[in-house]
Formats: structure tokens, C-alpha cells, sequence
């Protein structure tokens, strides 16, 4: 089974401050990766998406994601941070054996300060 | 896309009791998946639901504790079954369309 790591728990940033959350997966395979978001009280939202092609993703609201096979990785970046960017960030793997099934990280909590 | 609706979307039970999470998609899906999420924890799978077939459980998730009904390609039930205070927790529905999965806005569950 897949194991999908975050490494950090909570960041916490000033606005226009530059982020980069941290996402690695385990599986060696054919691999799709997301980064969902969930604002305060809301329910999971879709950020971004990496199937194939361009390993540099970009998704909604100015975030960008790259994937590093060598490296089993899928950080997620934005430049800027907003205090509207406050949020919890779950990064996913969906793996090719068929289940259909997504393995997500434990989450990242981002507390952005005005 | 998918539009999925759920109910309740929170509810306070008291232990050993029963509640049923209801699910409903806006089309027709053959894969549903059931998550939980914990307090300050991330997306558990609990089981995957196709239609016409019995539900598939995840490691730690049995059959007798979370029931699922899947009785057509748009709706599906889960069941908490004699609830204790550590099933205090987010109940998610969710869909597979395209290599992609979305997901419902969750039924909160309390356990007293």
C-alpha cells in the first residue's frame, strides 16, 4: 500500500511570504498526485492535479506543484501567501492498481498572519 | 464534476447507539469510497462501495462495525454501529470520475 508523508505540521506565515509544503509518496509505480485543500469549516477542495506530461502543475488560486519522480515527490508552492490562504493541505496519491483508491498525508495546517 | 450531498450533515449520539450517513451523488458512479477523518488527523479510508456487490474494507474496518449499503449507482449509506467516544469524527462520502475523486461536505459526528 501507498504511504503518502507531510513533514510539516503546521506552518505559519506572514502574508506575501513564499511556501512550499513538502509531499512524498512511497509507491515506485505509475502514480496521480493531488493536493486538496480544506478551508476552515468547508469540505475538501481540489488545488491541483498531476497525471502525466509537465512535471510542473498549476492549479487554482496561484498554487503550482512539482513533481519529482527521482525524488517520490510533489511539493506544493505559491510565492505569495494570502491570509485567505489559511487553511489545512492534504497531499494524495492514487495509485494504478486499480483500487481507485486515494492514500492521503496527515495534512499541513498553514496559518497565514496578516 | 460531482455534486454529493450528505446527511446528517452533524449529529451528537450517545454511546452504543447507531447512526446511518446517508450519501447522494448528482450522477450516475460505479466506485464510492467512505473516509474518515479524525480530529487533527487526515482521510482514512474505510471501505469502497460498488453497486451490486459487497462493500470493500480497509485494514482495521469491519463489516459489523460500519455497515454500507449501496443500492443503486447514485446513493449510499454507512452505518456507525454501537458507537463509543473514539468514533467521534468526520464521516466523508466520496466519488471516483476520471482519475479524480470528490468529495461531500461530511457528517460530523459527536459520541457522548
Amino acid at each position: 500500500a501507498q504511504s503518502v508523508s507531510q513533514h510539516n505540521h503546521h506552518v505559519i506565515l506572514s502574508e506575501a511570504a513564499s511556501l512550499e509544503l513538502g509531499c512524498n509518496y512511497s509507491y515506485g509505480g505509475t502514480v496521480n498526485l493531488f493536493w486538496y485543500v480544506q478551508y476552515p469549516g468547508q469540505h475538501l477542495q481540489l488545488l491541483l492535479k498531476y497525471f502525466s506530461g509537465d512535471p510542473l502543475v498549476k492549479g487554482i488560486k496561484g498554487f503550482e506543484a512539482e513533481f519529482i519522480k527521482s525524488k517520490f515527490s510533489f511539493n506544493l508552492r505559491k510565492p505569495s501567501v494570502q491570509w485567505s490562504d489559511t487553511a489545512e493541505y492534504f497531499c494524495a496519491v492514487l495509485d494504478q492498481t486499480g483500487a481507485n483508491n486515494l492514500f492521503f498525508g496527515t495534512g499541513t495546517r498553514l496559518t497565514v498572519i496578516p | 464534476s460531482a455534486v454529493i450531498s450528505q446527511k446528517p450533515s452533524r449529529d451528537i449520539c450517545q454511546r452504543g447507539t447507531s447512526l446511518t450517513i446517508q450519501c447522494q451523488v448528482d450522477s450516475q458512479v460505479t466506485m464510492m469510497f467512505w473516509y474518515r477523518q479524525q480530529p487533527g488527523q487526515s482521510l482514512t479510508l474505510i471501505a469502497t462501495a460498488n453497486q451490486g456487490s459487497e462493500a470493500t474494507y480497509e485494514s482495521g474496518f469491519v463489516i459489523d462495525k460500519f455497515p454500507i449499503s449501496r443500492p443503486n449507482l447514485t446513493f449510499s449509506t454507512l452505518t456507525v454501529s454501537n458507537m463509543s467516544p473514539e468514533d467521534s469524527s468526520i464521516y466523508l462520502c466520496s466519488v471516483a470520475g476520471g482519475n479524480e475523486q470528490f468529495f461531500g461536505p461530511g457528517t460530523r459526528l459527536t459520541v457522548l
